[in-house]
């Protein structure tokens, strides 16, 4: 168990739909990454929040956007939903933003669009 | 931006042998090579990394190579065991910047008994 949790397991959903993924950190962890898993596109890292504020942003979609609460916990909001967007989500933390930093990762919300 | 190919996509072996998962990446000011493991159901796992001023790096039955001059590292498992049947990933990172590191496509790795 990393330490990083997602919420929800599994999400079904349909085409031009909006959903809402969620992570929280581990304890004492700044940083949060988003990352999307296809079989075809490997890991693909979305955006990054540094203790609230965006920190680099990757091959995210303009339909996708994400933030850093306060106490931390991290919320990636996807609309327009379309077919290929079905993938697995990671989120990510660490303690800084580092270059050596290790990234934990949470067991992932799989998104499937019909 | 780096680029990072991983090669083989599957690899199969009997229990016991060893395994070599092999990455090239394109940036050469890329210093950072961490490794993960991803089981299945679960999110990847950091098992071992190598910085660019070591040319190896061993954990146990684990061991990373990184030839700098062919931009090119290796992931060596020994004695394989069918707990280490996974998708194993590399990743290379710049420094400077995002820090954000570049994953390889992954690889298979199923052991047999």
């Amino acid at each position: 168990d990393s330490g990083v949790t997602q919420t929800p397991k599994h999400l079904i959903t349909a085409t031009g739909q909006r959903v809402t993924l969620r992570c929280s950190p581990r304890s004492g962890d700044l940083s949060v990454y988003w990352y999307q898993q296809s079989l075809d596109q490997g890991l693909q890292f979305l955006i990054q929040y540094y203790n609230g504020e965006e920190r680099a942003k990757g091959n995210i979609l303009e339909r996708f956007s994400a933030q850093q609460f306060p106490d931390l916990h991290s919320e990636l909001n996807l609309s327009s939903l379309e077919l290929g967007d079905s993938a697995l989500y990671f989120c990510a933390s660490s303690v800084l933003d580092d270059h050596y930093n290790e990234q934990f990762f949470g067991p992932g919300t799989r998104l499937t669009v019909l | 931006g780096e680029n990072v190919e991983q090669h083989p996509s599957t690899l199969s072996v009997q229990e016991g042998d060893s395994a070599v998962i092999k990455c090239t990446y394109s940036d050469s000011a890329s210093n950072y090579f961490p490794w993960y493991k991803q089981e299945l159901g679960k999110g990847p796992q950091l098992i071992i990394d190598i910085r660019s001023n070591v040319g190896e790096k061993k954990d146990q039955r684990i061991a990373v190579t990184l030839n700098k001059t062919a931009k090119h590292f290796s992931l060596h498992i020994t004695e394989t065991q069918p707990e280490d049947s996974a998708v194993y990933f590399c990743a290379a990172s710049i420094p400077g910047g995002s820090y954000i590191p570049t994953f390889g496509r992954g690889t298979s790795l199923i052991v047999h008994p």
